[in-house]
C-alpha cells in the first residue's frame, strides 16, 4: 500500500533554512511526488514536482527559496531564508494504486 | 492564467446530498494532457482525495466514499460536477477542485475551496 509519511511539525528562525521529508512506503521509492503549501485560511498552493533522482519543476512564481531533491525512498523540501509568510502546511501529494495520496502534512513555524 | 472556481449550497441537511460546481476558466477541460479531481479537507485536518476525472469521462473514486459519490463534466459549460449523497456530521469539509497533469498524476492547479457544513 502506498503511503507518504510526514513529520507533524517543525520550526525554524527567520532568514534560517529548514529541510521537510516526505517518506514513500517500502517498494515505491521511484515515484515522484509534488510538494503543496497551504498558508492559513487559504487553499493549497502547487510548489513542485519532485522526481525520484533529484530534478524537480517548480510552479509559476514559486520563489528560487524553495527546492526539492531525494534520496531513496525519501523525497525533502528545503525552504531557505525563511520568511513569514513561509510559516504554512506543507503536503506532499502522488498517485498509486488507482488513487491520489497525500502526506499527514507538515506545519512550519517560523520563529 | 487558470482558474478554478467551486460554488455550492453553503449548508447541507444530514443524509440529502451534497452538490457541488467547479467552474474552468482560462483553459479547457476538454484535453487529454490533463484530468480533474476533487479534494476535501475536513475543518483542522489533512487533505482527502475524492475523486478524479479524465477527459474520457471516466471517474475514479476515494474507495471509502465509492458507494455515495458521482463525479461528472460538462464539456459545453466547461465545468465540473461533484455530487455526495446520504451526508453525514463527518462529511463536513472544505472541498476543492483540481488540475492534474495527465502524465505524472500531479496536481498543478488548486480552486479556492469552498466549505460545505453538514447538519443533523
Amino acid at each position: 500500500q502506498l503511503v507518504l509519511t510526514q513529520s507533524p511539525s517543525v520550526s525554524a528562525s527567520l532568514g534560517a533554512s529548514v529541510k521537510l521529508t516526505c517518506t514513500l512506503s517500502s517498494g515505491h521509492d521511484t515515484y515522484a511526488i509534488a510538494w503543496h503549501q497551504q498558508q492559513p485560511e487559504k487553499g493549497p498552493r502547487y510548489l513542485m514536482k519532485l522526481n525520484s533522482d533529484g530534478s524537480h519543476s517548480k510552479g509559476d512564481g514559486i520563489p528560487d527559496r524553495f527546492s526539492g531533491s531525494s534520496s531513496g525512498a525519501e523525497r525533502y523540501l528545503t525552504i531557505s531564508r525563511l520568511q513569514s509568510e513561509d510559516e504554512a502546511d506543507y503536503y506532499c501529494q502522488t498517485w498509486g494504486s488507482g488513487m491520489q495520496v497525500f502526506g499527514g502534512g507538515t506545519k512550519v513555524t517560523v520563529l | 492564467q487558470l482558474q478554478l472556481q467551486e460554488s455550492g449550497p453553503g449548508l447541507v441537511k444530514s443524509s440529502e446530498t451534497l452538490s457541488l460546481t467547479c467552474i474552468v476558466s482560462g483553459g479547457s477541460i476538454s484535453t487529454t494532457s490533463y484530468y480533474w479531481g476533487w479534494i476535501r479537507q475536513p475543518p483542522g485536518k489533512g487533505l482527502e482525495w475524492v475523486g478524479d476525472i479524465y477527459y474520457s469521462g471516466n471517474a475514479y473514486y476515494n474507495p471509502s466514499l465509492k458507494s455515495r459519490v458521482t463525479i461528472s463534466a460538462d464539456k459545453a459549460k466547461n465545468q465540473l460536477s461533484l455530487k455526495l449523497r446520504s451526508v453525514t456530521a463527518a462529511d463536513t469539509a472544505v472541498y476543492y477542485c483540481a488540475r492534474l497533469i495527465a502524465v505524472s498524476s500531479i496536481i498543478d492547479y488548486w480552486g479556492q475551496g469552498t466549505l460545505v457544513p453538514v447538519s443533523s
